[in-house]
């Protein structure tokens, strides 16, 4: 029974398409959260949500919004995609303590 | 400004070394600390969670321990196996909303 769940696992796709990837945590967290790791394998945050609310945005361009429809669930949207956005998206959950991450969505703009 | 660096980046071993992972951090007033392992091509499994009030955590073949006034924590492997290799993150939490990851060692343990 996978505690973080992200879907797809692999996207590719042309530039300026839209695409979503989606995520779900069974572990009953208040947080949720979305990471990028680059080619470089180095992971930074994008996003961290609390009971659907928005917390922390590390700058990340406006093409991206993530939307959290309940506590469990941390959807990320990604408009006009450029060849940079290339890189694996991982989800997390936490509550105060240990963070969990999902399996990763490696996306591959072309 | 909050930064968490590791050392080395890579490590080659031989088959039952015991062996140190290196995770240094700017501001000690961290949140709490976690150790995950990355192998290629996945996700992060999490090896072990340091809370900021404690001194060291131990799971098996692995102990890491963490000093907030010198911004260290050390991850140590004892009796490595080549299962063991694989990539090793650092996290620091300098609040309950975000981690901050190391930039990782890359372990290579031979048979």
């Amino acid at each position: 029974d996978t505690a973080v769940s992200q879907t797809p696992k692999y996207l590719v796709t042309q530039m300026g398409n839209d695409k979503s990837i989606k995520c779900e945590q069974n572990l009953g967290h208040d947080t949720m959260y979305w990471y990028k790791q680059d080619s470089k394998k180095f992971l930074k945050i994008m996003f961290s949500y609390n009971n659907k609310e928005l917390i922390i945005n590390e700058t990340v361009p406006n093409r991206f919004s993530p939307k959290s429809p309940d506590k469990a669930h941390l959807n990320l949207h990604i408009n006009s995609l450029e060849l940079g956005d290339s890189a694996v998206y991982f989800c997390a959950s936490s509550q105060d303590t240990e963070a969990f991450f999902g399996q990763g969505t490696r996306l591959t703009v072309v | 400004k909050q930064e968490v660096t590791q050392i080395p980046a890579a490590l080659s071993v031989p088959e039952g070394e015991n062996l140190v992972l290196n995770c240094s951090f700017t501001d000690s007033a961290i949140y709490n600390l976690q150790w995950f392992r990355q192998d290629p091509g996945k996700g992060l499994t999490s090896l072990l969670l340091i809370q900021s009030s404690q001194r060291e955590q131990t799971s098996g073949r692995l102990n890491a321990s963490l000093d907030k006034s010198s911004g260290r924590s050390t991850l140590y492997i004892a009796a490595s196996q080549p299962g063991d290799s694989a990539t090793y993150l650092c996290a620091v939490a300098w609040g309950t909303y975000k981690y901050i990851f190391g930039t990782g060692t890359r372990l290579k343990v031979l048979a």
